[in-house]
């Protein structure tokens, strides 16, 4: 089974500053990785899908990148609703595994 | 509007039963596969089952394995998921999601399921 490691588990940043989060698979997934925000109390939402695709309606000031077992999400400029959880989650195979999970705050 | 509804969770006895479904509106969900996953309290997302368009392709996480059953009656536009056996461990909120990954995935609102006695 494929393990999903994301780092850091919880970050916190000013509005403005640019953010990274970053993912790794246990074995090579291709391009089959999706980023997740999460806000609270709410569904998670697609944000990217194979790994550096922009959802339509997402706005561009995220971006994903990365191929094979190291990935990222950056949030070129971090704004006040952009707070909650962010997951990567592979689809390469099953079973379909997601990551531990990132917390963003806002100073 | 498309969207998934998810209805079935609430308090089971450890042991128990419980069938959440995941109606669709606005669209057909016999073109999609269909996923669960649960969030404990407190806790991440886990993947817990899958089934292809036409259910011939369906896949557990090893949780659910032998204790969970997956289907879908692609008529009424609903997939269930039939849970067995159920352990305080399996208390979360069970969301459906559509197409887990590529584009056009879609999530319900989650319906909380609690194991006790």
């Amino acid at each position: 089974d494929i393990l999903m490691t994301q780092s850091p588990s919880t970050l916190s940043a000013p509005v403005g500053d640019r953010v990274t989060i970053t993912c790794r698979a246990s074995q090579s997934i291709g391009s089959w990785l999706a980023w997740y925000q999460q806000r609270p109390g709410k569904a998670p939402k697609l944000l990217i899908f194979e790994a550096s695709k922009l959802e339509i309606g997402v706005p561009s000031r995220f971006s994903g990148s990365g191929s094979g077992t190291e990935f990222a999400l950056t949030i070129a400029s971090l704004q006040p609703e952009d707070l909650g959880l962010y997951y990567c989650q592979q689809y390469d195979n099953h079973p379909l595994a997601f990551g531990g999970g990132t917390k963003v705050e806002i100073q | 509007e498309v969207k998934l509804v998810e209805s079935g969770g609430g308090l089971a006895k450890p042991g128990g039963s419980l069938t959440l479904s995941c109606a669709a509106s606005g669209f057909r969900l016999s073109n999609y596969t269909v996923n669960w996953v649960r969030q404990a309290p407190g806790k991440g997302l886990e993947w817990v089952s899958s089934i292809s368009s036409k259910g011939d392709y369906i896949h557990y996480a090893d949780s659910a394995k032998g204790r969970f059953t997956i289907s879908r009656d692609n008529a009424k536009n609903v997939v269930h998921l039939q849970m067995d056996s159920l352990r305080a461990q399996d208390t979360a909120v069970y969301y459906c999601a559509r197409k887990l990954g590529p584009t056009g995935n879609l999530w319900g609102q989650g319906t909380p399921v609690t194991v006790s006695s």
